[in-house]
C-alpha cells in the first residue's frame, strides 16, 4: 500500500493569514482527491485533480497536482474560521477496487 | 447533507460485546464502503460491497463482518469488542463499483466507545 504523507499535522493560524498544506507520496497516482472533515461529520469531497501540473481553484482554495503526480498542495488565501477542520488527501486503491487510501490529514484551526 | 444515513450516531458498550452499525446509501448508489477512523491510524478502509456482493476487503478484523441487503442498506457487525475498537465508523456510497472519477459520499459516522 502506497502511503500518503500529509504535512503539517497541525496548523493554528489567525483569521486572514494564508497557508499551504501538503500531500506527498513516493508513488505516482492517477488522481488525487482532497476532502475536508468537520468535527462530528464525515469527509466531504472538495476537489479531484487528475493531470500532472493541474491547478484547480475553489473560491479561496487553490489545489495543485505535482508535475510528476506524486504530490499535491492545498493553499488557502485569507483563511476564515469557517475553514477550520481536518483536511485529508486520498487516492484510489486502483484496479478493480473502489476504496480510497487516505493520508492522516492536517488539522487546521483558524482563530478569529 | 450527503444523503448517506448512519445509525446510531453514538454507541457505548462494554468489552466482549457485539454491536451492529447500519448504513443507508444515497438513492441510486449501488456501492457501499465502510471505513474506520481512529486517532493513531487515521481513516482506513474496511470493506466494500457492490449490489449485494462483497467487492474488496481492507484492514478488517476477523471479528468484524458486513453485509449488503437487497434494498442496498448495509450493516457492519463488530463482535468480541476490545478497547482498541473504539473509533468513528463511516459508511460511504457511490454509484459505480470502482471510484475512478466517481465520488464517494460519506455519512455522518457512528462513534463507538468500548469501555
Amino acid at each position: 500500500t502506497q502511503l500518503l504523507e500529509q504535512s503539517p499535522q497541525f496548523l493554528s493560524i489567525q483569521e486572514g493569514e494564508n497557508l499551504t498544506v501538503y500531500c506527498n507520496s513516493s508513488s505516482v497516482f492517477s488522481s488525487l482527491q482532497w476532502y475536508r472533515q468537520e468535527p462530528g461529520e464525515g469527509p466531504v469531497l472538495l476537489v479531484t485533480v487528475v493531470t500532472g501540473g493541474e491547478v484547480k481553484k475553489l473560491k479561496r482554495l487553490t489545489f495543485q497536482f505535482g508535475d510528476a503526480r506524486k504530490d499535491s498542495s492545498l493553499h488557502i488565501t485569507a483563511a476564515q474560521p469557517g475553514d477550520t477542520g481536518l483536511y485529508l488527501c486520498a487516492r484510489n486503491y486502483g484496479g478493480s477496487q473502489g476504496n480510497l487510501i487516505f493520508g492522516k490529514g492536517t488539522k487546521l484551526s483558524v482563530k478569529p | 447533507d450527503s444523503g448517506v444515513t448512519q445509525t446510531p450516531k453514538h454507541l457505548i458498550t462494554a468489552t466482549g460485546q457485539r454491536v451492529t452499525l447500519r448504513c443507508s446509501p444515497r438513492s441510486g448508489d449501488l456501492s457501499v464502503y465502510w471505513y474506520q477512523q481512529s486517532l493513531d491510524q487515521g481513516l482506513q478502509f474496511l470493506i466494500q460491497y457492490y449490489n449485494g456482493e462483497e467487492r474488496a476487503k481492507g484492514n478488517i478484523l476477523e471479528r468484524f463482518s458486513a453485509q449488503q441487503f437487497p434494498d442496498l442498506h448495509s450493516e457492519l457487525n463488530l463482535s468480541s469488542l476490545e478497547l482498541g475498537d473504539s473509533a468513528l465508523y463511516f459508511c460511504a456510497s457511490s454509484r459505480r463499483p470502482h471510484t475512478g472519477s466517481d465520488t464517494q459520499y460519506f455519512g455522518p459516522g457512528t462513534r463507538l466507545t468500548v469501555l
